[in-house]
């Protein structure tokens, strides 16, 4: 069964604190792993996409990084504006191409 | 490019009611999909609609529908609002095909049945 788990459910960072987030799948045939952003009240705004083991993306603070198991979000000297729920999704190319997303962690950083 | 507009942005029902929420997609994307999100169960695929026609299903109830038009605009309809229908319902839009496919979501239409 395709499945996305993200750890932890929420983290709470000190302004400055480096962390990561993760993001473990199961699924048949990946075809990519994306990471939004969803602030409380509104839609997920699109960050990444991963299509294959190895790769590397960045944008500000963020940089995401996939191995055939799993995903990490690593977050660099966070600010308090990072501060949001992290979603991770999967799309499955044997069901599809259907979108599969795990329940996300919830980023506090406090100034 | 004006991005992904979802009409009401909120809505108060009763039991047993019926529902309409409307979804704009960006110009120039096809497909269209729908979730609904709650806290506890995060992000759940309803469906997908790509040029008019129901491309993937998720494992929701049949009073779950959905439609999409020649001009791209997407509804999604619930009948027979149940207390566990309260939830937020977000629609996305999806640029590109396959392996290059995303989705860019809308602000969401936060339903409360009372």
């Amino acid at each position: 069964e395709d499945q996305v788990t993200q750890s932890p459910e929420a983290l709470r960072l000190q302004e400055g604190e480096s962390s990561s987030l993760n993001c473990s799948y199961t699924v048949s045939g990946l075809r990519g792993l994306f990471w939004y952003r969803q602030d409380p009240g509104k839609g997920p705004e699109f960050l990444f996409t991963l299509y294959s083991a190895g790769e590397e993306k960045e944008k500000e603070r963020l940089k995401a990084t996939l191995t055939k198991k799993e995903s990490f979000l690593h977050i660099t000297a966070p600010k308090p504006e990072d501060s949001a729920t992290y979603l991770c999704a999967v799309q499955a190319e044997l069901t599809g191409n259907q979108f599969y997303f795990g329940t996300g962690t919830s980023l506090t950083v406090i100034p | 490019k004006a991005g992904v507009t979802q009409t009401p942005r909120y809505l108060i029902k009763t039991r047993g009611q019926q529902v309409t929420l409307s979804c704009s997609p960006i110009s120039g994307h096809r497909s269209v999909s729908w979730y609904q999100q709650t806290p506890g169960q995060g992000l759940q695929f309803l469906f997908e609609y790509f040029s008019e026609t129901q491309r993937n299903k998720g494992n929701f109830p049949g009073r779950f529908s959905g439609r999409q038009f020649s001009n791209s605009r997407s509804e999604m309809n619930v009948s027979t609002l149940e207390l566990g229908d309260s939830a937020l319902y977000l629609c996305a839009s999806h640029s590109g095909q396959g392996s290059e496919e995303t989705q860019y979501f809308g602000p969401g239409t936060r339903l409360l049945v009372l």
